[in-house]
């Protein structure tokens, strides 16, 4: 079975500050690795994603993500926060050797970034 | 295009009432699911379609009927609803899983209130 750990219900980071919001995971095989960002009342966007290559993935809105197999992480980065990046985060993950396997997505971070 | 689009944006039912979700795309994607959104639970999923008249389960599909009679729609029926299925419902589609790596698009939500 997959699983997705978002440790943190809520991340709280000053404007102009570095965040980091915290995803772990667990599959049987190699993962497929996503976030996306939920505004208030919307559905979900699309951020990142890791499918091979490169551990570190580059998205929207000047999001990153470094995946790390040996911690079984992929945690979401931005150098330097914005208030309109307060939002909804949701890290999923997907066996990549399990065919039309599912995603599975974690419970979600709120990040709060103050002006 | 559109993207995916969800009717109704509210609704109100009474316990044992039953009613249609609607969804569509006109991505041509082949991949669609619906996925429930609970506080502190994040996205499970309830059910979801390959293609034109493949469907299978999810993660929660108790309650729940869906058929995929075309590319573009992918309904979701409540039976009898009941309390327990007050959520907030997404529907999302891709352009393929077959290696699971394409990104997810998703609607904009039904928030379902059960009495």
């Amino acid at each position: 079975a997959q699983s997705v750990a978002q440790p943190e219900d809520q991340v709280n980071v000053a404007e102009g500050n570095p965040l980091t919001v915290k995803c772990t995971y667990s599959v049987s095989g190699n993962p497929y690795l996503f976030w996306y960002v939920q505004y208030p009342n919307r559905g979900l966007q699309f951020l990142l994603k890791y499918i091979t290559g490169d551990n570190l993935v580059k998205g929207s809105y000047g999001f990153e993500a470094e995946f790390n197999k040996s911690q079984t992480s992929f945690h979401l980065k931005k150098p330097s926060a914005l208030v309109s990046d307060s939002a909804l985060y949701f890290c999923a993950v997907r066996d990549r050797n399990s065919g039309y396997s599912t995603l599975t997505f974690g419970k979600g971070t709120m990040l709060l970034v103050s002006p | 295009n559109a993207g995916v689009t969800q009717t109704p944006k509210f609704q109100v039912l009474k316990t044992g009432q039953s009613m249609t979700l609607q969804c569509a795309q006109d991505m041509n994607h082949e991949y669609m699911s619906w996925y429930r959104q609970d506080p502190g639970m994040g996205l499970r999923l309830i059910h979801y379609s390959v293609g034109a008249g493949i469907t299978d389960q999810g993660e929660v599909p108790n309650g729940y009927n869906v058929s995929r009679s075309t590319t573009e729609d992918f309904p979701l029926r409540l039976l009898s609803a009941a309390p327990s299925q007050t959520s907030v419902y997404f529907c999302a589609s891709s352009y393929s899983e077959l290696g699971g790596t394409d990104t997810q698009y998703f609607g904009p939500g039904t928030r379902l209130t059960v009495l």
